[in-house]
């Protein structure tokens, strides 16, 4: 099958790094996304990885990509109470003519003083 | 910018009735989506269209339609509503492939009783 799998809870304390893990399975992916969801809200775009790339760096995110592991990691540094959401890691399935995405169940990250 | 735009934010229904969900791009995209969202379960697809004029099911379709009459609405559309269909709907919409990012509304909250 497609899935995509995430840890479903983070507790970080702020001013510390969290690291947010997904796997995948479609070793033929392109792209592979990491969205935001607040509550309330609808999803955020954060960033995203080509398949080709093993890092990808933007402010206070890192994204990691193992393609031999089928792992993606969101790093964010110094975090923020503004950085409790859910977090939807997401793979583009090219098996599909249209490129489907593939969501996994998202991790809940709660940042405590 | 507007973005994309759902309506409405929030609803309730009984068993049994039918209503329609509306989406809105002003981005000029080609794809657009409708997901539902349940606790634990991520974003499950519904229905998608690849175009004005076309729609297509996703993976859970049963007792939804959807209709693409203009390129910048995509409506979701409730037959006979059961409680199995209390969700949170998201509706989102990507320039020309599902493997292009994805841009969402902010949710639309309905439960039925």
């Amino acid at each position: 099958g497609e899935d995509v799998e995430q840890s479903l809870f983070l507790s970080v304390r702020e001013g510390d790094s969290s690291v947010i893990n997904c796997t995948y399975t479609d070793s033929s992916s392109t792209y592979l996304y990491w969205y935001k969801q607040e509550p309330g809200a609808g999803l955020q775009l954060l960033t995203y990885i080509f398949s080709n790339m093993d890092m990808k760096q933007d402010q206070r995110l890192t994204v990691l990509l193992n393609k031999k592991d089928k792992h993606l990691s969101l790093r964010i540094a110094d975090t923020q109470t503004g950085d409790s959401a859910i977090y939807f890691c997401a793979e583009t399935l090219t098996t599909d003519s249209w490129g489907k995405f593939q969501f996994g169940a998202g991790t809940q990250v709660v940042v405590t003083p | 910018n507007a973005g994309v735009t759902q309506t409405p934010k929030f609803r309730v229904l009984k068993t049994g009735q039918s209503m329609t969900l509306l989406c809105a791009q002003d981005m000029n995209h080609e794809y657009m989506y409708w997901y539902r969202q349940d606790p634990g379960m991520g974003l499950r697809l519904i229905h998608y269209s690849v175009g004005e004029g076309t729609t297509a099911k996703g993976e859970v379709p049963d007792g939804y339609n959807v209709s693409r009459l203009k390129k910048q609405n995509f409506l979701l559309g409730l037959e006979s509503a059961a409680p199995s269909q209390t969700s949170v709907y998201f509706c989102a919409s990507s320039l020309d492939r599902a493997s292009q990012p994805q841009h969402f509304g902010d949710g639309t909250r309905l439960s039925i009783l």
